[in-house]
């Protein structure tokens, strides 16, 4: 059965840290991974990561692919209140179905 | 603008009573999808389909129908079958069924029966 599992499940940090949120998955035929911030309603693309050690970069946001170890990471650098928010990270496969997982919800405090 | 429109934002439905979302998009996609979010939860798959007249079930389909008679248009039916379902619904849509060009999302309906 695909499963996407990310960690931790919340986070509570001081604004001006830096946060690394996990993502393991298990896809069949496994095509991407993304990356989604969710504040209120739908979802916002990040990242869509298709190829292994490649670092995609947005500002102060970034993440990486490891294909060998099923596993994505995301990074967030002197993180600001305005980075509060779920975070969603979903395998894709070659059928177009995406596999999400139960999400990581950050608190920036100021 | 081209995006997803899902409507109502809002909905109440008493138990017993069968409950339609609509989810209409102007981007010329494909392959569309819906998946209900629970409180603390990711998203689960709910029904997808890839081209028009075409459907298949997500994980999590028991209680649930959805039509695709047009390509913009894929409504879903909560049914009374469907044993909890006061949630949050998302619609997504993506250029074609292997969502090699990234995935779009509604605003999503918030769903309470009441």
């Amino acid at each position: 059965e695909d499963k996407v599992v990310q960690s931790p499940l919340s986070l509570v940090v001081h604004e001006g840290d830096t946060v690394t949120l996990n993502c393991s998955y298990e896809v069949t035929n496994f095509r991407s991974l993304l990356w989604y911030k969710q504040e209120k309603k739908a979802p916002t693309f990040l990242f869509m990561l298709t190829s292994s050690g490649i670092e995609k970069k947005s500002g102060r946001l970034s993440s990486i692919l490891d294909k060998k170890e099923l596993f994505s990471i995301l990074n967030i650098t002197a993180t600001q209140t305005g980075d509060s928010a779920v975070y969603l990270c979903a395998g894709a496969s070659n059928t177009g179905k995406l596999i999400f997982g139960q999400g990581t919800t950050l608190q920036v405090k100021p | 603008d081209g995006g997803i429109t899902q409507s109502p934002k809002y909905l109440f439905r008493k138990e017993g009573q069968n409950v339609t979302l609509s989810c209409e998009q102007n981007l010329n996609h494909d392959a569309m999808y819906w998946y209900r979010q629970d409180p603390g939860q990711g998203l689960r798959l709910i029904y997808y389909s890839q081209i028009v007249n075409d459907f298949q079930k997500g994980d999590i389909a028991e209680g649930y129908s959805v039509s695709r008679e047009k390509k913009e248009s894929f409504p879903l039916t909560v049914t009374s079958a469907q044993k909890n379902p006061t949630a949050f619904y998302l619609c997504a849509s993506s250029i074609d069924g292997q969502g090699a060009g990234g995935y779009t999302f509604g605003s999503g309906t918030r769903l309470t029966v009441v």
